[in-house]
């Protein structure tokens, strides 16, 4: 059966250190693969695209890989802040089509 | 008004009551989408309007009733639910056609069925 999994435990981590998030999924060839980012009581905020033949998308402090041998997408924060403490989901498209398919989140906690 | 809008944001409906959820957007998008995300599950896609048809309904119950009368509203009626429907419902646009295209969240309708 498809499954997208991330990490369903919370990610503790402190002020300033890098933040990597892993999102793994099975029996799925994406063509894109998006981040989201949730906070508490609110919807989901597009952060990052990426296409099944890149390998690595860019954009400020975020960092995200593309791993379509081993099926997992990593996500990564540098320097990271309090104010990036949320919950992060990875979405899959499997065409070119709007439809995603949502992984469950992993909830980032960092700490000053 | 900018982005995605919601209402309500909180409703609390017996079992036996009808009500209806709305999503407005002001992005300019023609594809809409309604999200049941429910605690410890991952978000649940429940129907897709493109260019106002309705192009995907994900096994949903009858129950759960949509509406799109032009691109940028979409409606969500609701009648003799279950408590098991409570949950947070995300409405979300975007443009159709656009290959991977990113969807914008509205801030969601927190539901509770007694």
């Amino acid at each position: 059966s498809q499954k997208i999994e991330q990490n369903s435990e919370a990610l503790n981590i402190q002020e300033g250190k890098t933040a990597t998030l892993t999102c793994n999924y099975t029996n799925y060839s994406p063509a894109y693969l998006q981040w989201y980012r949730q906070d508490p009581g609110r919807g989901p905020v597009f952060l990052l695209l990426i296409r099944e033949n890149e390998k690595e998308k860019r954009k400020e402090r975020l960092k995200v890989t593309f791993d379509t041998t081993l099926k997992q997408s990593l996500f990564h924060i540098t320097a990271s802040q309090p104010a990036d403490s949320a919950t992060y989901l990875c979405a899959l498209a499997l065409n070119a089509g709007n439809m995603l398919t949502f992984g469950g989140g992993t909830r980032l906690m960092v700490k000053p | 008004e900018t982005g995605v809008t919601q209402t309500p944001r909180h409703l609390v409906m017996g079992m036996t009551n009808k009500k209806s959820l709305k999503c407005e957007q002001h992005l300019g998008h023609n594809a809409m989408y309604w999200y049941k995300q429910s605690a410890k599950k991952p978000l649940e896609l429940m129907f897709v309007y493109s260019l106002e048809e309705r192009v995907e309904n994900n096994s949903v119950p009858s129950r759960f009733s949509p509406e799109c009368p032009n691109s940028s509203h979409l409606f969500l009626h609701l009648h003799t639910l279950q408590p098991e429907d409570s949950a947070l419902y995300l409405c979300a646009s975007s443009l159709a056609g656009l290959a991977g295209g990113e969807q914008f969240f509205g801030p969601g309708t927190r539901l509770t069925v007694l």
